[in-house]
């Protein structure tokens, strides 16, 4: 079974600066998914930004970008320029691809890391 | 259109007694899931559908049950409610044929406590 370890339960930065959320995770598969969840107060789950693991390219999305290091499984969040309105709970999670037999199943979540923005 | 809904938004229940969660989704997707969260983790599997007439057990399915008759519903049940089950429960959906998305998109939650 996966497991999906965020160390740091709660993280905090000044507004407009940089922050880097850690997520690792451990898994035997070589075709999967990784996600970062954004869960503000309202605790609506949002999709903040995806990876597939056969594509080398880091995504990115805005401000948001991740550092995917397959070999290490390592899959980290850096959030640039931060506003009030990222505070939130960060999910990371997993998932095996549809397309390799798995998938069907569903994410595999970490703890969370609680950002807090310093205004 | 609404993405995912789930009704009730809240309950309270007493132990012992049963409810049933539903889920709705209008993106025509295949799969659909039950999370729950507690406090200090994140969400953990419940029970999933790959299509309508299906369901399957995910990592936490002890004291539930499901249904999916329609492929845009999928439906919790607790027969007999316990107060280990107070959660924030949510319902997701995903995959799309003819895009094959991946992404999971989640419902707003349902607040439910077991006094």
């Amino acid at each position: 079974a996966q497991t999906v370890t965020q160390s740091q339960p709660e993280m905090s930065v000044q507004e407009a600066e940089t922050v880097t959320l850690s997520c690792t995770y451990d898994t035997s598969e070589s075709d999967y998914y990784l996600f970062w969840y954004k869960q503000p107060p309202s605790r609506q789950m949002i999709l903040v930004i995806r990876q597939e693991a056969y594509k080398q390219q880091n995504a990115t999305e805005n401000r948001f970008s991740v550092n995917f290091q397959k070999a290490a499984k390592s899959f980290s969040l850096k959030i640039s320029d931060s506003q009030l309105g990222d505070a939130a709970m960060y999910f990371c999670a997993y998932r095996s691809a549809l397309y390799s037999g798995g998938g069907a199943d569903g994410l595999t979540f970490g703890k969370g890391t609680h950002l807090i923005i310093q205004p | 259109n609404a993405g995912v809904t789930q009704t009730p938004k809240f309950r309270v229940l007493k132990t012992g007694q049963s409810m049933t969660l539903l889920c709705a989704q209008d993106m025509n997707h295949e799969y659909m899931y039950w999370y729950r969260q507690d406090p200090g983790m994140g969400l953990r599997l419940i029970h999933y559908s790959v299509g309508e007439g299906t369901t399957a057990k995910g990592e936490v399915p002890d004291g539930y049950n499901v249904s999916r008759l329609k492929k845009q519903n999928f439906l919790l049940g607790l027969e007999s409610a316990a107060p280990s089950q107070t959660s924030v429960y949510f319902c997701a959906s995903s995959y799309s044929i003819k895009t094959t998305e991946e992404t999971q998109y989640f419902g707003p939650g349902t607040r439910l406590l077991v006094l």
